[in-house]
């Protein structure tokens, strides 16, 4: 267990809703980042927060957003959707943003349907 | 931006025997971090092994070792005594030591098989 927790493990939905996955980093980690790993893009960087701040965006969509709220955990929004934004989502956490080692959760799996 | 390959999609090994999987990187940094993560059909990412640029010596846990080699950007993973629990995909990453941008950068993954 790394000590990382999302919610919800598994999420089925319709094309043109609007979900959010949660994810709680580890006791003490301030540093959180959001990984989409999809069967076509592998594994890509979507965005991160340090201390409830905007960090550093990768390949994340207008049509998703996310944020860190003062308890450090974090939520992805991801709206609009179709069916291309199935996929594995996955939070990750360390301590600092120089800090090497990050660490993930289990994952939700998304299923657009 | 940096960038991570895996060439091998997909490896076999028989049980007992060694196995390495390849990865390439291109970065202009001279400092970083590598890292192989294993990814089970649980699912979860779990961090092997890692490798901090400023060093040469190679990084050891246990049965898993790397063969870094800076100036080729070349950081290959042997697996020793392969087991079964060990089939699983393996994903190589670069991670930048920069204040910001510092994620995570994966290689397309390698999946390995574990024939008993």
């Amino acid at each position: 267990d790394s000590g990382v927790t999302q919610t919800p493990k598994h999420l089925i939905t319709a094309t043109g809703q609007r979900v959010t996955l949660r994810c709680s980093p580890r006791s003490g980690d301030l540093s959180v980042y959001w990984y989409q790993q999809s069967l076509d893009q592998g594994l890509q960087f979507l965005i991160q927060y340090y201390n409830g701040e905007e960090r550093a965006k990768g390949n994340i969509l207008e049509r998703f957003s996310a944020q860190q709220f003062p308890d450090l955990h974090s939520e992805l929004n991801l709206s609009s959707l179709e069916l291309g934004d199935s996929a594995l989502y996955f939070c990750a956490s360390s301590p600092r943003t120089r800090n090497t080692e990050a660490f993930f959760g289990q994952g939700t799996r998304l299923t657009v349907v | 931006a940096q960038t991570v390959t895996q060439s091998q999609p997909e490896m076999s090994v028989q049980e007992a025997e060694t196995v390495t999987l390849s990865c390439t990187y291109d970065t202009s940094e001279s400092d970083y971090y590598l890292f192989w993560y294993k990814q089970p059909p649980s699912r979860q990412m779990i961090l092997v092994i890692r490798q901090e640029a400023y060093k040469q010596q190679n990084a050891t846990e246990n049965r898993f070792s790397v063969n870094f080699q800076k100036a080729a950007k070349s950081f290959s993973l042997k697996i020793s005594d392969s087991q079964l629990g060990d089939a699983a995909m393996y994903f190589c990453a670069y991670r930048s030591p920069l204040d910001v941008g510092n994620m995570l950068t994966f290689g397309g993954g390698t999946r390995l098989m574990v024939k008993p």
